[in-house]
């Protein structure tokens, strides 16, 4: 079975833009949810969608937003890029979100220049 | 305020020793999952472990194993002869149904397995 894919695995943009991270979970799994890895606030939770409905969020600005499709894609956006927003964006899935596995993903390392 | 706390930032170790990496966590709800990852260079983070609140039991797995203890709230995680492959950040995770079940890790703890 096919793991967690992200795209693109790295991306270099200019502050003030905005950018669209992606994710596909494994194989039947509905539950996406986004981590932030950065070396001074280290892994972060994001947010987390079930069947195309967010069901949970963490505490970051508005200018951070997802969504996710019919077939349990997920993707990020960050609007209005700020130069502390690079990051390593790590996506995971489980079968149905609670207290199941999550198998992350090999991130998208996003550096904002 | 931190809930889940690994004090060991680094640790570094000859190969075949054993290793113990420390996990102490905060928590009011009573079902609660704990949970172990490990983060090679790649940056994949690696599922290893998940252990519910009520299974105190510890368990192992070939070369790793981890002792669970709810009277001093800890979850904490050893390597048995110690390869250089063990090398990686490990991260300590706790999931309450309080946060809606996001997972909230510790700061990691870099281990450097030398030859």
């Amino acid at each position: 079975k096919a793991g967690v894919t992200q795209t693109p695995r790295y991306l270099i943009k200019t502050r003030g833009q905005q950018v669209t991270l992606s994710c596909s979970p494994i194989s039947g799994h509905r539950s996406v949810s986004w981590y932030q890895q950065t070396p001074g606030q280290g892994l972060q939770f994001l947010f987390e969608y079930f069947s195309e409905t967010q069901r949970n969020k963490g505490n970051f600005p508005g200018r951070f937003s997802g969504r996710q499709f019919s077939n349990s894609r997920s993707e990020m956006n960050v609007s209005t890029l700020e130069l502390g927003d690079s990051a390593l964006y790590l996506c995971a899935s489980s079968l149905a979100g609670g207290f199941d596995e999550q198998y992350f993903g090999p991130g998208t390392r996003l550096t904002v220049t | 305020a931190q809930k889940v706390t690994q004090a060991q930032t680094e640790i570094s170790v000859v190969e075949k020793e054993d290793v113990t990496l420390d996990c102490v966590y905060e928590t009011r709800d009573t079902t609660y999952y704990l949970f172990w990852y490990k983060q090679p260079p790649s940056g994949e983070l690696v599922f290893l472990i998940r252990r519910n609140s009520f299974d105190e039991q510890n368990e192992i797995s070939g070369r790793y194993s981890w002792n669970f203890q709810k009277s001093t709230s800890s979850f904490n995680f050893t390597i048995t002869a110690s390869q250089v492959v063990d090398s990686a950040v490990y991260f300590c995770a706790l999931s309450e149904a309080s946060s809606g079940y996001a997972l909230n890790f510790g700061k990691g703890t870099s281990l450097l397995v030398t030859p």
